[in-house]
């Protein structure tokens, strides 16, 4: 069965805190991204991983992949009250190579208190 | 604008009635993807076309459940006999290829069927 899991599911944690986001998917994949979820709102894209080992970075988050370990992180750095959101990791597996088809991990909301 | 539009934002039906769901890709964008998020939960993927036809269908859950992209742009999801388990928020998804670049979102339709 294809799995994505992200752990935690929720996570409070204090501004100006670091922490990390798990994703582990249980196929073979090249491609991997990660999305940010505001209540009500649609998905954001923050960061497309495409190789093993790559690393990408944007103000206070830093994404990484791992394909071998089929894990990815999300860490954040000073975590500031404007990053609550839900997060999502979310593994392309369509057939033949990179298609968008799609299936995503159950979210981690995160909640950054002042 | 220049996102990707669904409508309507919101929908309410009764039990077995018959509901079009719309989406407006971004101008140009070949490929239109379909997902499902259910509360609580990570999107779920549906179908996806590349131009008119559809690539994938591999995740309507049954045969209430349709999609047609007539002329390559539009798209409209079309589930008949709504059950109180369709109620989700229902994503549409476009980008420039199959793959080839990364998916834009909409807001979505939330369906509430009761």
């Amino acid at each position: 069965e294809l799995k994505v899991e992200q752990n935690p599911l929720f996570l409070s944690m204090q501004e100006g805190k670091n922490y990390t986001i798990y994703c582990n998917y249980s196929t073979t994949s090249d491609r991997l991204y990660w999305y940010r979820q505001d209540p009500g709102k649609s998905l954001e894209s923050l960061f497309v991983l495409l190789s093993n080992g790559a690393v990408k970075q944007e103000g206070r988050l830093m994404a990484s992949l791992d394909t071998k370990a089929r894990l990815s992180t999300l860490h954040i750095t000073a975590a500031v009250h404007d990053l609550s959101a839900t997060y999502f990791c979310a593994v392309d597996i369509g057939y033949g190579g990179a298609t968008n088809k799609l299936i995503f991990g159950t979210g981690t909301l995160l909640a950054v208190q002042p | 604008g220049a996102g990707v539009s669904q409508t309507p934002s919101n929908k309410v039906t009764e039990k077995g009635k018959y509901v079009e769901l719309r989406c407006d890709p971004i101008s140009g964008h070949t490929a239109l993807y379909w997902y499902r998020q259910s509360l609580g939960q990570g999107p779920e993927f549906l179908i996806y076309f590349q131009g008119t036809g559809a690539a994938d269908d591999s995740g309507l859950p049954n045969d209430r459940f349709f999609a047609v992209r007539p002329e390559g742009s539009v798209s409209t999801l079309k589930i008949q006999r709504t059950e109180r388990g369709d109620s989700a928020v229902y994503l549409c998804a476009s980008s420039s290829e199959a793959g080839g670049t990364e998916a834009f979102f909409g807001q979505g339709t939330r369906l509430t069927v009761v």
